[in-house]
């Protein structure tokens, strides 16, 4: 069956850290992946996605996501995370039938 | 519009009645997606509209949901007999089928009392 794991529930950095979210997933072809970020009380935004070719990709906000088939895995990261990054962030592949399948989210939380 | 925009943005309704919701999508958008977002819940899929193809109803909770997309643009949302457990926001996205990536609207925050 196909499904999407973002393992961290909750993770705090200090600001100007660097950051990485973890996001696996179970299918038995390469999914479409996109990387959605919610602010408190906002609807969700698109930061980035990824259809084929180079795996690195790069989003809105400074923060880039690799994907990597041999880990079935889809990691965002940011080099530097700034105060106004705190948010729920979403992982969701789309697994071959136009609809988004959303991971339970990880919440970051920023420290001074 | 600019964006994809949903009414109301609150309501809150008593158990039992019903309640319409309304998502108005970016112009030209093909795709328009129903999600629901409750503490415990995630993010669920409600139903799917790709243009004249019969809807994805594969996400709908119970037989009280129901949607529908008029003239391939605005949808509504109806919830007969509201139950506590509807009690959740209710996103509408948009989307050009094949593009990547949706739109999502603000949400109506539903209450159930």
């Amino acid at each position: 069956a196909q499904s999407v794991t973002q393992p961290d529930i909750h993770i705090t950095v200090s600001e100007g850290a660097s950051l990485e979210l973890r996001c696996n997933y179970s299918y038995g072809a390469t999914p479409y992946l996109f990387w959605y970020v919610q602010s408190p009380g906002q609807g969700l935004q698109l930061l980035l996605k990824y259809f084929s070719g180079d795996t690195l990709v790069q989003g809105i906000k400074g923060f880039e996501a690799e994907f990597k088939r041999s880990q079935s895995s889809f990691n965002l990261r940011k080099p530097s995370v700034h105060w106004s990054d705190a948010a729920e962030y979403f992982c969701a592949p789309i697994f071959g039938n136009e609809k988004l399948t959303f991971g339970t989210g990880t919440r970051l939380t920023i420290i001074p | 519009g600019a964006g994809v925009s949903q009414s109301p943005s609150n309501k809150v309704t008593e158990k039992g009645k019903d309640v319409e919701l309304r998502c108005d999508p970016i112009s030209g958008h093909t795709a328009l997606y129903w999600y629901r977002q409750s503490l415990g819940q995630g993010l669920e899929f409600l139903i799917y509209f790709q243009g004249n193809s019969a809807p994805d109803k594969s996400g709908l909770p119970s037989d009280r949901f129901s949607a529908e997309r008029t003239g391939g643009s605005v949808s509504t949302l109806t919830i007969q007999r509201t139950q506590q457990e509807d009690s959740a926001v209710y996103l509408c996205a948009s989307s050009l089928l094949g593009s990547g990536g949706y739109t999502f609207g603000s949400g109506t925050r539903l209450t159930v009392v």
